[in-house]
């Protein structure tokens, strides 16, 4: 069966203290894998997708990079606005629409 | 405009009534889906529609019936409510199902007394 392990559970950040956020899969035959931001009280919001080892995505203050076993959203220099839970997600290759979520690290990061 | 939208945001009920959230999307997408988000935050996928025809049907209680007027559109109904309905209900759409670029609705908190 298809696994997402997200960890930690929870970041607590100083602003300017970057970290990483691991995501680690077990899916037979990766179609993508993808990490969304959900803030407090609303939908999730798509952030990048990485299709294949080796690939990397940046967005602002966002890198995420993919293995083949596990993905590392960077957060460099974080700051207040960045305080949200990111999930991951992964679809197999054979599993049309289907997208299995992470539970997800919830992030806090204090001025 | 909102891209996903869904109604009721909030929804408080008694056991064994039936209710029903409502969906729509005016983003020309072809897919939309329903996930429920539980306590410890897990999102599962409960139903997919492309076009109007059901492509993802996951192990949901038959009390849970989905309906897609047309594309633009996916209500749920929920009927003989029970305690462990309790969750957040989120719709979603997608350009086609092979993206994972989703575009969540802001939720419908459903809590079951």
């Amino acid at each position: 069966e298809d696994q997402v392990t997200q960890s930690p559970e929870a970041l607590r950040l100083q602003e300017g203290e970057s970290s990483s956020l691991n995501c680690s899969y077990t899916v037979s035959g990766l179609r993508g894998l993808f990490w969304y931001r959900q803030d407090p009280g609303k939908g999730p919001e798509f952030l990048f997708t990485l299709y294949s080892a080796g690939e990397e995505k940046e967005k602002e203050r966002l890198k995420a990079t993919l293995t083949k076993k596990e993905s590392f959203l960077h957060i460099t220099a974080p700051k207040p606005e960045d305080s949200a839970t990111y999930l991951c997600a992964v679809q197999r290759g054979d599993s049309w629409g289907k997208f299995q979520f992470g539970a997800g690290t919830q992030v806090v990061v204090t001025p | 405009d909102t891209a996903v939208s869904q109604t009721p945001k909030y929804l408080v009920t008694q056991m064994g009534n039936d209710k029903s959230i409502k969906c729509e999307q005016n983003l020309g997408h072809d897919t939309m889906y329903w996930y429920k988000q539980d306590s410890k935050k897990f999102l599962k996928i409960m139903f997919s529609y492309n076009n109007k025809e059901l492509i993802i049907n996951e192990t949901v209680p038959n009390r849970f019936s989905p309906k897609s007027p047309d594309k633009a559109h996916l209500n749920l109904h929920i009927n003989s409510l029970e305690l462990g309905d309790s969750a957040v209900y989120f719709c979603a759409s997608s350009q086609d199902s092979g993206t994972g670029e989703l575009f969540f609705g802001e939720g419908s908190r459903l809590t079951v007394l």
